[in-house]
């Protein structure tokens, strides 16, 4: 089945910089990256995603890069806001098996400082 | 966007009680929906899939007879975690999966915390 390795899984940053987080996957069937950003005592928000059949997506400060060769995708943050700070996970699927679920990364919790 | 909402956001039990959270999703129709449990500061564990009108799918490990899930509708699916435990403690989060354009999103609620005491 579907593995998927995140790092890192803490970030700090300064507020203005940028924020990387990088991915990894094991299943060449996966097409399907969503990222998600889940505040404190809150579900899992989708913030970005991206299929197999492009390279780059970009949402205003928000960036994903996926590379199918090597299997991993990134998510970019740029300008970093404080209220950026939360934790991240990124996940995989096939959306072409059915029901399968999403197999998501173990997190990153970034921190914005002021 | 897809809007999932889950009920209750918080709930205190008696330890031996049963508990139901609700998962709703708004504006579209969900054939699939998923049961996740979360430790703290940990990623989010499948526990089972939810299918309309048919069993749900329990991951391996995961008590069907303890944690009974109903998906009686396009949009309601219930989560009842039965004589609860104060190990059952946990963060519970449902999703449901999008449709049309947006098939093979997945939509998160905001989920439930669950304090067995």
């Amino acid at each position: 089945g579907e593995n998927v390795e995140q790092h890192p899984s803490t970030l700090s940053v300064q507020e203005g910089d940028s924020a990387v987080i990088k991915c990894t996957y094991s299943d060449s069937a996966s097409n399907y990256f969503p990222w998600y950003k889940q505040e404190l005592g809150k579900g899992p928000q989708l913030i970005i995603d991206i299929r197999s059949n492009v390279g780059e997506k970009k949402d205003q400060r928000i960036a994903v890069t996926l590379n199918k060769t090597a299997k991993h995708f990134s998510l970019h943050i740029t300008e970093t806001q404080p209220e950026d700070s939360a934790v991240y996970f990124c996940a995989a699927r096939s959306l072409n098996s059915g029901n399968t679920p999403l197999v998501f990364g173990k997190g990153t919790r970034l921190s914005v400082i002021a | 966007g897809a809007v999932v909402s889950q009920h209750p956001s918080r709930v205190i039990c008696k330890s031996g009680t049963s508990v139901k959270i609700e998962c709703r999703s708004l504006d579209f129709q969900a054939t699939t929906m998923f049961w996740y449990r979360q430790f703290p500061k940990q990623s989010l564990m499948l526990m089972a899939t939810s299918n309309e009108g048919s069993k749900a799918t329990y991951e391996q490990g995961v008590e069907k007879d303890k944690f009974l899930i109903n998906h009686a509708s396009l949009t309601l699916s219930t989560l009842t975690v039965t004589s609860a435990h104060p190990e059952d403690s946990s963060f519970y989060i449902c999703s449901a999966r999008g449709t049309g354009v947006r098939s093979g999103e997945l939509f998160f609620g905001e989920g439930s915390r669950l304090t067995v005491l």
